[in-house]
């Protein structure tokens, strides 16, 4: 049981640059979740999706694309990354009352 | 809109001494309330929820909603209880859920 996975686990980017972090589930969880943890603010929703093609904000969207053709998958991209990206990241999928969460993505963007 | 404060960011306790993790909230309407935590290399999970009314490795959470807190309790700290400590709130017909700041609890020998 896979469960929630999420890729790459670190990475390296320039400012400017287009990101992509993969969050995927072997679940069938029908909604998924995008955190950002950093220190000071705890973790904050950037975007969250209750089914396949539907979508929605949450407290810190901007600069962020989600997308969600498959139930399984829920990538976050950062269109142009800025230093103030710099984070981790976790995806996190929800069972009735209760969220499971992926490994994170510690982001640096120089 | 809902919010959660943690107002300790660090806590230090020796083992065997109780703990209290403070969490506060504000939401107009009946929440759902939860603790997360966040062991040293691994993933952040559940750790209790205040409808399960339960005890989890000794934890315990009480909700207050006169005083709108849900803090987490332990007699006597164990060295393993050291983790980020995360309070957390979902809306009571929602999936969101809002996060507090977190508490690094230390537990010394």
């Amino acid at each position: 049981d896979a469960g929630i996975t999420q890729s790459p686990r670190y990475k390296i980017t320039e400012t400017g640059r287009q990101v992509t972090l993969m969050c995927h589930q072997t679940w069938s969880h029908s909604y998924m979740f995008w955190y950002r943890q950093d220190l000071g603010h705890g973790l904050r929703l950037i975007y969250y999706s209750a089914a396949a093609d539907i979508t929605d904000k949450g407290e810190v969207p901007d600069g962020y694309v989600v997308s969600r053709s498959k139930t399984e998958n829920f990538p976050l991209t950062l269109e142009s990354a800025t230093r103030s990206q710099t984070s981790v990241y976790f995806c996190a999928s929800l069972r009735g009352l209760e969220q499971f969460f992926g490994p994170g993505t510690r982001l640096t963007v120089l | 809109a809902q919010r959660v404060t943690q107002p300790e960011k660090l806590l230090s306790v020796f083992k065997g001494a109780p703990v209290e993790l403070k969490c506060n909230y504000s939401y107009s309407g009946s929440p759902e309330l939860f603790w997360y935590v966040q062991y040293s290399r691994q993933r952040l999970q559940l750790l209790l929820r205040h409808i399960s009314r339960e005890s989890i490795k000794g934890f315990t959470a009480d909700l207050n909603k006169g005083e709108t807190s849900f803090h987490l309790k332990k007699p006597f700290a164990q060295e393993e209880d050291s983790a980020m400590y995360y309070c957390a709130l979902q809306e009571t017909s929602g999936s969101r859920l809002t996060f507090g700041e977190g508490t690094q609890l230390t537990v010394n020998p």
